[in-house]
């Protein structure tokens, strides 16, 4: 009953290394988000999707790519990681995105040794 | 989107009504305010959102000025499990191009229900 899902939930690695996280959702939603929950707490958006299309970028260093395999799915793949990077990553959907409501996922958690 | 403006935190009785105010004085006409709650750990969740009446759903009513230049969030009888952080979000629902479907947070206010 999983409306929006993320994996893994936790995820320790190495600086330098490439990771992947994926996102499902089961809404039937045509919107799809990333966000970044840094250490202060502070939520910001990083990319946006609507039928697989990419319309939001929001200045995200370009070791950062999401994928949209079709519409209920958003992975975001994050190359030669950062300390900085460590960070919660919540993915999102909406049925646009006209401001309807969001419906976020339960977050996964980056650590970057 | 306009700038909201929140206390950075607020104490409640359990069973009391959680009253949080929101500032959004450069709201224009096309802005809705949106309500969202994130509880310690876990994605924020969405509770209302309005554009001039007052709303109320099974979560919480939302009092908007009739200048539409603040707001607040009512939860009715608080419980120990609405302790997070409430966020006010201002936004225009026909966003396009760079802002499409966009959230911006704040850094909302950290409520804490005591027993």
């Amino acid at each position: 009953d999983t409306a929006v899902s993320q994996t893994p939930k936790y995820l320790v690695t190495q600086m330098g290394n490439d990771k992947s996280i994926k996102c499902e959702q089961n809404l039937g939603h045509d919107t799809m988000y990333w966000y970044k929950q840094d250490s202060k707490k502070f939520l910001k958006i990083m990319f946006s999707y609507n039928n697989k299309e990419l319309i939001i970028n929001e200045t995200v260093p370009n070791r950062f790519s999401p994928k949209s395999p079709d519409k209920a799915h958003l992975n975001l793949h994050i190359n030669s990681l950062e300390l900085g990077d460590s960070a919660v990553y919540f993915c999102a959907s909406s049925q646009d995105g006209s401001g309807r409501a969001s419906v976020f996922g339960p977050g996964t958690r980056l650590t970057v040794l | 989107d306009a700038k909201t403006t929140q206390p950075p935190s607020m104490d409640c009785a359990e069973g009391r009504a959680a009253n949080l105010p929101c500032n959004h004085s450069t709201i224009s006409g096309n802005e809705y305010v949106y309500w969202y709650r994130q509880i310690h750990s876990q994605g924020p969740q969405y509770i209302i959102h309005g554009l001039k009446n007052n709303e109320t759903n099974e979560m919480a009513s939302l009092i908007i000025t009739e200048d539409r230049k603040s707001s607040t969030l009512i939860l009715p009888h608080a419980t120990l499990r609405d302790t997070a952080v409430y966020y006010c979000i201002v936004r225009s629902l026909n966003a396009g191009g760079t802002s499409y479907g966009k959230l911006t947070f704040g850094q909302g206010t950290i409520l804490t229900v005591h027993p």
